[in-house]
């Protein structure tokens, strides 16, 4: 799976917009970009993810950008709940029935009051 | 209702005991996970279950040993525990995308 390269942590006034960068600039052709977050003390959970269009649900946005070397998650109105980790991961679809993700550090995000 | 639930959320056991960490899931899906989420925070992928047969070890120790009794449960046995397997451990499962995790088992190694 493809490397990705997030800063380390960001903060973000409740009410504001999050937007959390991810560089992803061996990504291949076929390789998804996934978002998930980690809340304190919980298990990770998916928020996201696209191919090349822009996406979006009732959590987030993804932004990817032409060339699909990099990508942002807006969270649009960021509550302090939203304060986690959040991972960026790319990974092919899964082959054999196991998906293989990879975790690397993730963005540490403070939302602040 | 949990969908992936695990026990126990935490355990405390000393040095060459053996223990064991339960997972199930109510999602019905055929593929379940192990992962380790090490004091540095670094989430590793263990093992994987794909109706009840082993698909990924990822060279984890033999005194690690996944079993799968059916596809709604994965449980993980450790036998003659190390203190560097004190670490939290996620369960997670999923059928497509994307992995659904548990909260977690904190295991503490002393």
């Amino acid at each position: 799976d493809a490397k990705t390269t997030q800063p380390p942590s960001m903060d973000c006034a409740e009410g504001r917009a999050a937007n959390l960068p991810c560089n992803h600039s061996t990504i291949s052709g076929n390789e998804y970009v996934y978002w998930y977050r980690q809340i304190h003390s919980q298990g990770p959970q998916y928020i996201i993810h696209g191919l090349k269009n822009n996406e979006t649900n009732e959590m987030a946005s993804l932004i990817i950008t032409e060339d699909r070397k990099s990508s942002t998650l807006i969270l649009p109105h960021a509550t302090l709940r939203d304060t986690a980790v959040y991972y960026c991961i790319v990974r092919a679809p899964s082959q054999g029935g196991s998906e293989k993700l990879v975790f690397g550090k993730g963005t540490k995000l403070t939302v602040n009051p | 209702d949990t969908a992936v639930s695990q026990t126990p959320k935490y355990l405390v056991t000393q040095m060459g005991n053996d223990k064991s960490i339960k997972c199930e899931q109510n999602l019905g899906h055929d593929t379940m996970y192990w992962y380790k989420q090490d004091s540095k925070k670094f989430l590793k992928i263990m093992f994987s279950y794909n109706n009840k047969e082993l698909i990924i070890n990822e060279t984890v120790p033999n005194r690690f040993s996944p079993k799968s009794p059916d596809k709604a449960h994965l449980n993980l046995h450790i036998n003659s525990l190390e203190l560097g397997d004190s670490a939290v451990y996620f369960c997670a499962t999923h059928a497509g995308s994307p992995l659904h995790f548990g909260n977690g088992t904190r295991l503490t190694v002393t």
